[in-house]
């Protein structure tokens, strides 16, 4: 049974660029969670959804974020333009209902902006 | 806003020791989660609080729920090399919607 699914698992890019992370959940799952992990800050919560529709996206950084689930199996965050300070490690997350004792992460996206 | 305080940052054990680590915050919170992160994957769930007091075991593994709600341990009893790792509280907080504080992360090494 396949877990959540991340893609890029590594992303390199030039300051200025845009960048879009992409998740799939595990299928079944109606809630969608993506995370920032850095060494400063630690592991932060930046949106999630539920049942497509966003319910708290209180986390995300600034206007330069955003994210979209245009269906219950696939969402994308989306940076642009990036900058150095972007550089992180970006988890997403899903769960059978919005509960996050049943959160089952992704491997990550390693983001480096130069 | 939220934060959680967690202890000790890094620790350095021999095999077979027993581990002990902690989250403390000025905040109540509703759940304590206790996360385990391997190199290059996402955080795994290890054990998850509900209520003030609780005492939970999974395996080699307890963690209590503080009485006052804001605090929680994790012990790691007899250690072996596959627990090394970086372990992480998480606390909820239900106002409005719901909120996840994550600690900094306990690094744990064991030496065989």
């Amino acid at each position: 049974d396949a877990g959540v699914i991340q893609s890029p698992r590594h992303e390199v890019t030039e300051m200025g660029q845009e960048v879009t992370l992409r998740c799939k959940p595990i299928s079944g799952h109606n809630s969608l969670f993506w995370y920032r992990q850095t060494m400063m800050r630690g592991l932060e919560l930046l949106i999630y959804f539920n049942n497509n529709v966003p319910i708290d996206d209180s986390g995300m950084p600034e206007d330069r974020f955003s994210a979209k689930m245009p269906n219950a199996s696939f969402s994308t965050l989306k940076i642009q333009p990036s900058e150095p300070r972007d550089s992180a490690v970006y988890f997403c997350a899903s769960s059978l209902v919005l509960t996050y004792n049943e959160q089952f992460f992704g491997p990550g996206t390693r983001l480096t902006v130069l | 806003g939220q934060q959680l305080n967690q202890s000790p940052q890094s620790m350095f054990i021999q095999e077979g020791e027993d581990v002990s680590m902690n989250c403390t915050s000025s905040s109540i919170f509703n759940t304590w989660l206790w996360y385990k992160q391997d190199p290059g994957e996402g955080p795994v769930l290890l054990i998850a609080l509900y209520k003030a007091g609780e005492l939970t075991s999974n395996g080699r593994l307890t963690a209590q729920f503080g009485i006052t709600r804001k605090d929680s341990f994790l012990n790691i009893s007899a250690s072996i090399p596959s627990d090394v790792g970086i372990y992480f509280c998480a606390g909820l907080i239900i106002q409005g919607a719901q909120k996840l504080v994550f600690g900094q992360g306990t690094r744990l090494t064991i030496n065989p």
